[in-house]
């Protein structure tokens, strides 16, 4: 089974701390994603990835980065957190780009910036 | 622009049948997804379909018309658990997934 991991369930930060997740996949899969979802919003992309050290913005990509020194870890930066910023954040991955693969996700990290 | 409509909630009684509607306009279209999503939890994969026509799969099915932006996910025999938030998903000429905001569905006994 593919597995998806992140680093927190739950996290709790103050304005303007710069605050790191992480997301780890085992199925060697080359896409990885970062959404974050809000109530009526749905999943909204922030950033995703295709290979490592590639990065590419989705719809919502301002205050934060990413980072993917390794195949298996994407990383999602807020550099200043901001009390906009609370939300659920979702990381999935899929095999490749070569095709509507279904996304797997991991179980979800619900950030409050106070 | 891309769109996906779905009802935001819906509420069924338990052992009855529903049909949760999905509607989208996307620039090219390489399938459509539903996911099942409980409270507090990560989405999971139900079904996918990307020909016109009907996908049944146990309990769930999942129908496709693709000359009218149009998916259905028909669940029969509802049970408790089937209480979750589900999560229509078209993958568009990009293969970018276009999500909709997902249709909240109660159970009543």
């Amino acid at each position: 089974d593919v597995k998806v991991t992140q680093s927190s369930r739950y996290l709790v930060k103050r304005t303007g701390e710069k605050v790191f997740l992480e997301c780890v996949q085992d199925m060697d899969h080359e896409n990885m994603f970062w959404y974050r979802q809000d109530p009526g919003l749905g999943l909204r992309l922030i950033y995703f990835s295709y290979d490592v050290k590639m990065k590419e913005k989705g719809d919502i990509p301002e205050g934060y980065s990413v980072s993917r020194e390794k195949k298996e870890r994407f990383s999602l930066i807020l550099e200043s957190a901001s009390t906009n910023q609370t939300s659920m954040y979702l990381c999935a991955s899929s095999p490749t780009r070569d095709g509507p693969y279904e996304q797997y996700f991991g179980p979800g990290t619900r950030l409050t910036v106070t | 622009g891309q769109n996906i409509d779905q009802p935001t909630e819906m509420t069924a009684t338990e052992g009855a049948i529903v049909q949760i509607n999905c509607t989208y306009q996307t620039s090219g279209f390489n399938g459509l997804f539903w996911y099942q999503q409980h409270a507090g939890e990560a989405p999971t994969f139900l079904s996918y379909n990307v020909l016109d026509g009907l996908e049944e799969k146990g309990r769930f099915s999942s129908f496709l018309s693709r000359s009218k932006g149009y998916s259905y996910l028909l669940l029969k025999e509802l049970q408790m658990k089937d209480s979750a938030s589900y999560l229509c998903a078209v993958v568009d000429s990009n293969y970018q997934l276009i999500w909709g905001a997902g249709t909240k569905l109660i159970i009543k006994p």
